[in-house]
């Protein structure tokens, strides 16, 4: 398996444009999880979703923010608009059965909105 | 104060010490997870506990969830552990991160 992918790998954009990050999850695992790291905050559980439903959105930053999974290899985390401080590096990783379970980490998205 | 402190925050050795890294928190949790990210910022999975201890390799964890204190060893040590290792606390549908531990081995 290739693990998970996420795409693009760095993304650099001006403030105000629309942001689409991707990710593929491990075939067969029914959790992923969107994460956000910055030097300031650290690593934060932006969404997760179990069997392509979002469980919990609680860390989602704001309405500017939005995930889907339309199925089960393929989830979007969507920033419109962006600002400046959306800036970090955006992590999907991916577990089979649950969040206590151990995930999988993809390479990550490093996003910088000027 | 974090719901989840981690100590120390940063820790140089030399090679072939014995590291001990470690996790407090203050709520309860379902389980704890200890992860690792590279100098490339790739993150790995190293542990996931509910109770006791595991080991894998060079590596071990353990957790007391009575005193809500987990610590990750590490036997041996060599320049490739040189990372920052995570730890992260499940409850119910959150997740609460501490905020690294930054080891540097040197040869």
């Amino acid at each position: 398996d290739a693990g998970v992918i996420q795409s693009p790998r760095h993304e650099v954009t001006e403030m105000g444009q629309e942001v689409t990050l991707r990710c593929k999850p491990i075939s067969g695992h029914d959790y992923l999880f969107w994460y956000r790291q910055t030097m300031m905050r650290g690593l934060e559980l932006l969404i997760y979703f179990n069997n392509n439903v979002p469980i919990d959105d609680s860390g989602m930053p704001e309405d500017r923010f939005s995930a889907k999974m339309p199925n089960a290899s393929f989830s979007t985390l969507k920033i419109q608009p962006s600002e400046p401080r959306d800036s970090a590096v955006y992590f999907c990783a991916s577990s089979l059965l649950g969040q206590g379970n151990e995930q999988f980490f993809g390479p990550g998205t490093r996003l910088t909105v000027l | 104060k974090n719901e989840v402190e981690q100590s120390p925050q940063n820790l140089t050795a030399q090679e072939g010490e014995f590291i001990t890294i470690n996790c407090s928190y203050s709520v309860g949790i379902s389980a704890l997870h200890w992860l690792q990210q590279h100098p490339g910022g790739g993150i790995v999975s190293l542990f996931m506990l509910s109770s006791g201890k595991k080991k894998h390799g060079r590596l071990i964890a353990t957790i007391n969830i009575q005193e809500k204190h987990s610590s990750l060893h590490i036997t041996a040590s060599h320049p490739r552990d040189s990372a920052v290792y995570i730890c992260a606390v499940f409850n119910n549908n959150d997740m609460r991160f501490g905020a690294g531990t930054r080891l540097t081995v040197k040869p």
